[in-house]
């Protein structure tokens, strides 16, 4: 069974550069699947950040598209998130999750695996 | 950009009462792209419907999703207490993915 898990500071300075890591276990980042991030700021409800794919494709927010870079690393089974120039709205929980891609009567896609989130705050 | 619109915001309603989640795309979308999820307070969230209408494995048969255009519909047919929590809907377009703002089904 896959799991998932975020890793990285949990304090980040403003203008500084939130870096987290989600490591695969229990199967391979180099399978048939999109790898994102999504976040929640406090209290609030969920964005999608990006996705990639284990060959190094991206897809990002084009809202977040100018500070975002997702890497692959798939010889530590693992894949990052770099987030520039963060002010204090870019505080919240992170979550890694699995895209699930299905041919049932026409293709499905989803998100089915998420790490439990780890929490950032971009505070001085 | 697709834009998805959840309502009510909140639904307050007793357990054994049966829960109806609209969510509406600002475009029309393909139904196999629409997702639903359930999050509950300091957890990740769950996947429950994929395709607009296919359960997600080990979800249990009162929940259910319809719909297709721009109208989508999650219904709980009978409220159990651990069903209590916030519901996204999510589309894959374009650009990407999005989420809904999410709708709350509180305890009444």
């Amino acid at each position: 069974q896959v799991q998932l898990q975020e890793s990285g500071p949990r304090l980040v300075k403003p203008s500084g550069t939130l870096s987290l890591t989600c490591a695969v276990s229990g199967g391979s980042i180099s399978s048939s699947n999109w790898w994102s991030w999504v976040r929640q700021p406090p209290g609030k409800g969920l964005e999608w950040i990006g996705e990639i794919y284990h060959s190094g494709s991206t897809s990002y927010n084009p809202s977040l598209k100018s500070r975002v870079t997702i890497s692959v690393d798939n010889s530590n089974n693992q894949f990052s998130l770099k987030l520039t120039s963060v002010t204090a709205a870019d505080t919240g929980v992170y979550y890694c999750a699995r895209g699930q891609t299905v041919v049932t009567s026409s293709w499905v896609y989803y998100m089915d695996v998420w790490g439990k989130g780890t929490t950032v705050t971009v505070s001085s | 950009e697709i834009v998805l619109t959840q309502s009510p915001g909140t639904l307050s309603l007793s357990p054994g009462e049966r829960a109806t989640l609209s969510c509406r795309a600002s475009q029309t979308v393909s139904s196999s792209y629409l997702v639903w999820y359930q999050q509950k307070p300091g957890q990740a969230p769950r996947l429950l419907i994929y395709g607009a209408s296919s359960r997600a494995t080990g979800i249990p048969d009162r929940f259910s999703g319809s719909g297709s255009g721009t109208d989508f519909t999650l219904t709980i047919s009978r409220l159990e207490p651990e069903d209590f929590a916030v519901f996204y809907c999510q589309y894959y377009g374009s650009s990407g993915w999005t989420f809904g703002q999410g709708t709350k089904v509180e305890i009444k």
